[in-house]
């Protein structure tokens, strides 16, 4: 089945530096990647649409120059976390659709950021 | 309103026990329907797909109602390693998912 591999699995940094999280389809090509956040528990809140080979669409609220994206390929986007706050700590999830109707989603392991 | 909505919970029910969710969605124009299951600190992971006729995995059934726009899971024959939470994801015609905020269960020795 569709893999979705994320990358780092968690990484604790120091407030006001930046965190890349990587987000790679490893058996099919995803023109579409979503990007969640998750707070503990609470549900997934939807981020952005990363879009392949053009810019992402932000979901009201989200910060478009905090939360950076780029989906330069058919099999990888990336999200950058920039100057990072303790707020900003939360888990980050990616995932991707192939597309047919029936498949759903298929999520990334999830990269726990904490900001200290 | 919101897309989707979910009893939040908790239901702690034990095992063996015969349990049902229910999710409603407010776009009638709703295409796929989707119920996931999320362990504490994971990542959500697909649990079946939900069709209109119904359908079943083991001890899970699925079944999706249009007409009132809801969707159910009954898990039957309760186990502790069911204990997680189930999530709603309903999938809209331009491609969107829109997620339930998730039902918690924990199945009691």
């Amino acid at each position: 089945g569709a893999v979705v591999s994320q990358h780092p699995s968690r990484v604790i940094c120091k407030s006001g530096t930046s965190v890349k999280i990587e987000c790679r389809s490893l058996d099919f090509q995803a023109t579409t990647m979503f990007w969640y956040r998750q707070f503990p528990k609470q549900s997934l809140m939807l981020m952005a649409t990363s879009n392949e080979g053009s810019k992402a669409t932000y979901e009201q609220g989200v910060e478009k120059d905090k939360f950076l994206i780029n989906h330069a390929s058919l099999t990888l986007s990336t999200l950058t976390v920039t100057s990072a706050h303790p707020e900003d700590s939360s888990f980050y999830i990616c995932s991707a659709s192939q597309g047919a109707q029936d498949y759903g989603y298929t999520f990334g392991s999830g990269t726990r950021l904490t900001v200290v | 309103r919101k897309e989707v909505e979910q009893d939040p919970g908790p239901f702690n029910v034990p095992e063996g026990a015969t349990v049902a969710f229910n999710c409603t969605y407010s776009n009638s124009a709703s295409q796929s329907f989707f119920w996931y299951r999320q362990d504490c600190r994971k990542e959500p992971k697909l649990l079946m797909s939900v069709y209109s006729s119904g359908n079943e995995d083991g001890r899970f059934t699925a079944q999706l109602n249009r007409a009132s726009q809801y969707i159910s899971l009954l898990i039957r024959d309760s186990k502790l390693s069911d204990s997680a939470t189930y999530l709603c994801v309903v999938k809209s015609r331009g491609n969107q998912f829109y997620f339930g905020t998730g039902t918690s269960l924990t199945v009691i020795p």
